[in-house]
């Protein structure tokens, strides 16, 4: 079956607008997270769902983050007030089970994200 | 913040030779993943290790954990230009169910 796709692949935003950033996980996947991924470093672990639930937000960097995933499968990732500092590939993963540590990532090809 | 480093952080090396990459984390594991990443596209999962085992092997790939040390090493064995990309370990612990992951190491492979 197809795997995590993510869209758009590329966006460019001016500094202070918005922006939304789409995840389709493979489906029947229970877990959801989303990374982000500045350049010339491995990723940083933003947020999780299981299911409709988001479990976990520890990640996201300031309250102008905020992610959903409202029927449990498609997930969105706003920002609001882009700011230069968030320019990254922002990555989303799905897993089969809850998401315990034990299953497998897999992850979509991301989503370049620069603020000018 | 990341949650360990990777070393070395860039390594070239000629298609046919072994590639070794190490990783040292700072809290304790559940497990520790590899992941693959070529430039622009997203990570490929390549192998897991659980703590309770000090050794995997998976074709050409072979990771060792030693979690005294809190650290573990990935051998990639008669390298192809193919395998040319950055690495990446990430660590998944028995409180959260995130990754935390390295900086990644840039394995070039010249053919």
């Amino acid at each position: 079956g197809a795997g995590v796709s993510q869209s758009p692949r590329y966006k460019v935003a001016k500094r202070g607008q918005d922006v939304a950033l789409r995840c389709d996980p493979i489906s029947g996947h229970v877990s959801l997270f989303w990374y982000q991924q500045a350049l010339g470093q491995g990723p940083e672990f933003l947020t999780y769902f299981q299911n409709e639930a988001q479990l976990d937000k520890s990640g996201l960097p300031s309250d102008r983050f905020f992610a959903e995933r409202p029927e449990g499968s498609v997930s969105t990732l706003k920002i609001q007030r882009t700011q230069q500092e968030d320019s990254a590939v922002y990555l989303c993963a799905s897993s089969l089970g809850a998401g315990v540590g034990t299953d497998t990532q897999y992850f979509g090809p991301g989503t370049r994200l620069t603020v000018l | 913040s990341q949650q360990g480093e990777e070393d070395p952080q860039a390594l070239s090396i000629q298609e046919g030779e072994n590639a070794t990459m190490n990783c040292s984390y700072k809290t304790s594991i559940n497990n520790l993943q590899w992941y693959r990443q070529n430039s622009g596209r997203g990570l490929v999962h390549l192998i897991l290790i659980r703590s309770n085992e000090r050794e995997k092997h998976s074709g050409r790939l072979r990771v060792t954990l030693d979690t005294s040390k809190k650290s573990s090493s990935l051998l990639i064995t008669a390298s192809r230009a193919a395998d040319t990309a950055s690495y990446f370990c990430a660590t998944a612990s028995n409180a959260g169910n995130m990754l935390t992951f390295g900086g990644g190491t840039r394995l070039m492979v010249k053919p």
